[in-house]
């Protein structure tokens, strides 16, 4: 299978700006989502399809996609959003449907 | 505003099955995709498989050959049960909707989650 491979851990300060990767061959065919996630707490979706959020996700969450690299972008950054980040997407190498999760991005705000 | 409810055993002997059922409360199973996902210090998060009302199933083909889903629209829920559980399967288990977005999907209703454990 594919693999979604992101940096391990990035650091941004208070009210500045981060953008986060995802890189994998199966993102120059399908659309990559992008997900928060806190200790003890389910996943959030923040951004999916070419940069939609769901309802109640602050726009200072943004995505955008090139090739075979996607980037979650996170534009004045809040305390509150200190956690660790997946992308996901659907697997281009697999024949039926099948999805897969990047390694994570933990985020620190300093 | 749909709503995820799961429930099922937290503590598993080696080569016993698990067995998780998620409720669906304020939506229809129609037109969706129904998933299990688990998380994992070591793996991260694993999607396991999904499943639809038209009856089309998924897998993740790392784990397909003990992965079994079901679902039942009378009741609302789907299940996975996982056969013959190791110590590597201890996890967090999640379910959740897949919402189609073309060919591919997105992740946008989650259960709260159910802690795992397998231990002799």
């Amino acid at each position: 299978s594919s693999a979604l491979t992101q940096d391990p851990a990035v650091s941004v300060a208070l009210g500045q700006t981060v953008r986060i990767t995802c890189q994998g061959d199966s993102l120059r065919v399908y659309y990559a989502s992008w997900y928060q996630v806190k200790p003890g707490q389910a996943p959030v979706l923040l951004v999916y399809g070419e940069n939609s959020r769901p309802s109640g996700i602050p726009d200072r969450f943004s995505g955008s996609s090139s090739e075979d690299t996607a980037s979650l972008t996170i534009t004045g950054a809040q305390a509150e959003d200190e956690a660790d980040y997946f992308c996901n997407s659907r697997d281009s190498s697999a024949f039926f449907a099948s999805y897969i999760f990047g390694n994570g991005t933990k985020v620190t705000v300093l | 505003q749909v709503q995820l409810q799961q429930w099922g055993a937290g503590l598993l002997k080696p080569s016993e099955t698990l067995s998780l059922i998620c409720a669906v409360n304020g939506g229809s199973f129609s037109g969706d995709y129904w998933n299990w996902i688990r998380q994992s210090p070591e793996k991260g998060l694993e999607w396991i498989g999904e499943i639809s009302q038209s009856g089309s199933i998924n897998y993740n083909p790392s784990l397909k050959s003990r992965v079994t889903l079901s679902l039942d629209t009378s009741e609302n829920q789907f299940s996975l049960r996982l056969s013959s559980v190791t110590a590597a399967d201890t996890a967090v288990y999640y379910c959740a909707r897949g919402e189609r977005l073309g060919a591919t999907r997105h992740f946008d209703y989650w259960g709260q989650g159910t802690r795992v454990t397998v231990s002799a």
